[in-house]
């Protein structure tokens, strides 16, 4: 089992430009999340899927969009990125939401320039 | 907003000793979950311990739940310079979305 997989681990982005980061998950989860983790800040949510067909938005949602693919893939998508965007992005399963441990992947690092 | 929020903030131990972390929430929760993070690396879960259990045992690792003061507490003992890592509480969020929220983290280092 690879567990959750994302891609790309680096990016380095211009002001303005746009891009999708990819997660993928083999453990059959019916819950994704998108996290976000800056200095200082802890984890916030950026958007979660409780279930394939279903999103809804965290905590700091503004700037991204994201797309539940299947039960395996929950993509987010920076449609204009900003400087302010600049962080290190977690995506994270689990069995069904809150109740059950989350698996985090490793992390993609995305610089805003 | 955070609803779990780590004490102290950083936590500097000789190995062998022990380590405890507080975590506090505002809102009932279902379960509160106790995870690791290594430098540069994801989040790894360490324990999930329920509402209506009060200590929970991993290992080294002991946690406990308290309720009516909103509180867990997380103890390694006898720690190793591999335990050097940041470590993070989660509960549901408010309202029971059951969305775990993180608070910022207690970072811990261990010298050899």
């Amino acid at each position: 089992n690879a567990g959750v997989t994302q891609t790309p681990k680096f990016q380095v982005l211009k002001t303005g430009q746009s891009m999708t980061l990819q997660c993928a998950q083999d453990m059959n989860h019916n819950s994704m999340y998108w996290y976000r983790q800056d200095p200082g800040m802890g984890l916030r949510l950026i958007y979660y899927s409780a279930s394939e067909g279903t999103t809804d938005k965290g905590e700091v949602p503004n700037g991204y969009n994201v797309s539940r693919l299947n039960k395996r893939e929950f993509s987010l998508r920076l449609e204009s990125a900003a400087p302010s965007q600049t962080s290190v992005y977690f995506c994270a399963s689990s069995e069904a939401g809150g109740r059950y441990e989350q698996y985090f992947g490793p992390g993609t690092r995305l610089t805003v320039t | 907003s955070q609803q779990g929020e780590e004490d102290p903030q950083a936590l500097s131990i000789q190995e062998g000793e022990n380590a405890t972390m507080n975590c506090s929430y505002k809102t009932s929760i279902n379960n509160l979950q106790w995870y690791r993070q290594n430098s540069g690396r994801g989040l790894v879960h360490l324990i999930l311990i329920r509402s209506n259990e009060r200590e929970k045992h991993s290992g080294r690792l002991r946690v406990t739940l308290d309720t009516s003061k909103k509180s867990s507490s997380l103890l390694i003992t006898a720690s190793r310079a591999a335990d050097t890592a940041s470590y993070f509480c989660a509960a549901p969020g408010a309202g029971g979305s059951y969305i775990p929220t993180f608070g910022r983290g207690t970072s811990l280092i261990v010298h050899p």
